[in-house]
């Protein structure tokens, strides 16, 4: 079964520097993959998507995701971070082969930022 | 302005009520989903609708029930067979074009 998983609950870092937030999947053919965030109590929003083509992805708000096929990660990447990006960050995976909707979610991490 | 509108956006019930929450979209989308989030849990697959009159269980479908009579509602019904409905519940529909979900701005549900 298809399963995603976000290693990390919480992480820390102070405000210009950079980000990295890991996600790794577990799904036999070629996925779709998803990063989202969300503020508190408030609905989530799509940052960036991959399902096919380059590898490197770009999003909104500066960030962008490289997909490893060979270590089923989906990272999540900014080179520098601002107050403003302290929220919840979900990886998500397509569950179906096709382009349904259906979304397997990671556990979450939630980004604190240091001023 | 096109998106998805969930209401309330805090609902009490007390235990043995059954509750309706409501999620309206004018996206033109045939797809809609329910979500429920637990912290430290994401996001987990309640029930899903493809198209107008028809819906399928997620994962966590006991003690829940959903219509689809209208393809820009999508009403999920909180039972008082859900042993635990305390959670923060999303609706969520799906542009195919885009291969992109649209959330709303969630229902924050507290049994009291």
């Amino acid at each position: 079964a298809q399963s995603v998983t976000q290693p990390d609950i919480h992480i820390t870092v102070s405000e210009g520097a950079s980000l990295e937030l890991r996600c790794n999947y577990s799904y036999g053919a070629t996925p779709y993959l998803f990063w989202y965030v969300q503020s508190p109590g408030q609905g989530l929003q799509l940052l960036l998507k991959y399902f096919s083509g380059d590898t490197l992805v770009q999003g909104i708000k500066g960030f962008e995701a490289e997909f490893k096929r060979s270590q089923s990660s989906f990272n999540l990447r900014k080179p520098s971070v601002h107050w403003s990006d302290a929220a919840e960050y979900f990886c998500a995976v397509g569950a179906d082969s096709g382009n349904t909707g259906k979304l397997i979610f990671g556990q979450g991490t939630t980004l604190q930022v240091k001023p | 302005d096109g998106g998805i509108t969930q209401s309330p956006k805090y609902l009490f019930r007390k235990e043995g009520q059954n509750v309706t929450l409501s999620c309206e979209q004018n996206l033109n989308h045939d797809a809609m989903y329910w979500y429920r989030q637990d912290p430290g849990q994401g996001l987990r697959l309640i029930y899903y609708s493809q198209i107008v009159n028809d819906f399928q269980k997620g994962d966590i479908a006991e003690g829940y029930s959903v219509s689809r009579e209208k393809k820009e509602s999508f009403p999920l019904t909180v039972t008082s067979a859900q042993k635990n409905p305390t959670a923060f519940y999303l609706c969520a529909s799906w542009a195919q074009m885009n291969t992109e979900a649209f959330f709303g701005q969630g229902t924050r549900l507290t049994v009291v």
